[in-house]
């Protein structure tokens, strides 16, 4: 399968852990996004990577997230002192970069559940 | 700047009836419009995109959207519905100026009745 993985795809903890996530994007996609879904909500923009350069971060990010994706490959996000409220699905997608159309494919997502 | 509104939070049909999902969008500029669909447990899958070519767009699994600039709609159909098409529906409006960065509508929950 050459989707976008994600891993784990379930994570419960307890409220001040700190928690990783990882993303495997498409293998020739240069573009990588994260996302957070809650309940009855669509997808919301988390941050954005360009080969391994993050380009832009929504104000959804607080300072206890950060993403990094090292060699332009997978990413990761960590989220640290969690709180229940940061429980949702953390979704990844990957893209090529085009100057007309351009679709991003996403990852199953990983649920987290903070206790 | 962009935005979707889907106009339907739920949809009912009873199996091998019209489906319908609405979704209106604005954007600032010429737009890219997507429909995805996520079925429990599931990733995201992409139904159909439209990227300024032809209006009507054609999809997977007998989805079409025909995108319609002065009602600024992308609404979603199926000739007949099949049970399983439930899951739930998001439009989505690209912004292709800014890094291509999508903006989801809220969803739209289909259920089949048999």
């Amino acid at each position: 399968d050459t989707g976008v993985s994600q891993n784990p795809r379930h994570k419960i903890t307890k409220r001040g852990q700190n928690v990783t996530f990882r993303c495997d994007p498409i293998s020739e996609h240069n573009r990588l996004y994260w996302y957070r879904q809650t309940l009855g909500q669509g997808p919301e923009f988390l941050t954005y990577f360009q080969n391994e350069a993050q380009l832009e971060k929504s104000r959804l990010l607080s300072d206890r997230f950060s993403a990094e994706r090292p060699k332009g490959s997978f990413s990761t996000l960590e989220i640290q002192r969690t709180e229940q409220g940061d429980s949702a699905m953390y979704l990844c997608a990957s893209s090529l970069a085009a100057l007309q159309e351009e679709t991003q494919y996403f990852g199953p997502g990983t649920r987290l559940l903070v206790l | 700047a962009q935005s979707v509104t889907q106009l339907d939070s739920h949809v009912s049909v009873s199996e091998g009836t019209p489906v319908l999902l609405r979704c209106n969008y604005s954007s600032s500029y010429s737009p890219s419009l997507f429909w995805y669909v996520q079925h429990p447990n599931k990733g995201l899958q992409l139904l159909l995109k439209y990227t300024s070519a032809a209006t009507l767009v054609k999809g997977i699994n007998g989805f079409e959207a025909e995108f319609k600039k002065s009602e600024t709609s992308f609404h979603l159909t199926k000739p007949s519905a099949h049970m399983s098409d439930a899951a739930e529906y998001f439009c989505v409006v690209s912004d292709r100026v800014n890094f291509n960065k999508f903006y989801f509508g809220s969803g739209t929950k289909l259920n089949v009745k048999p």
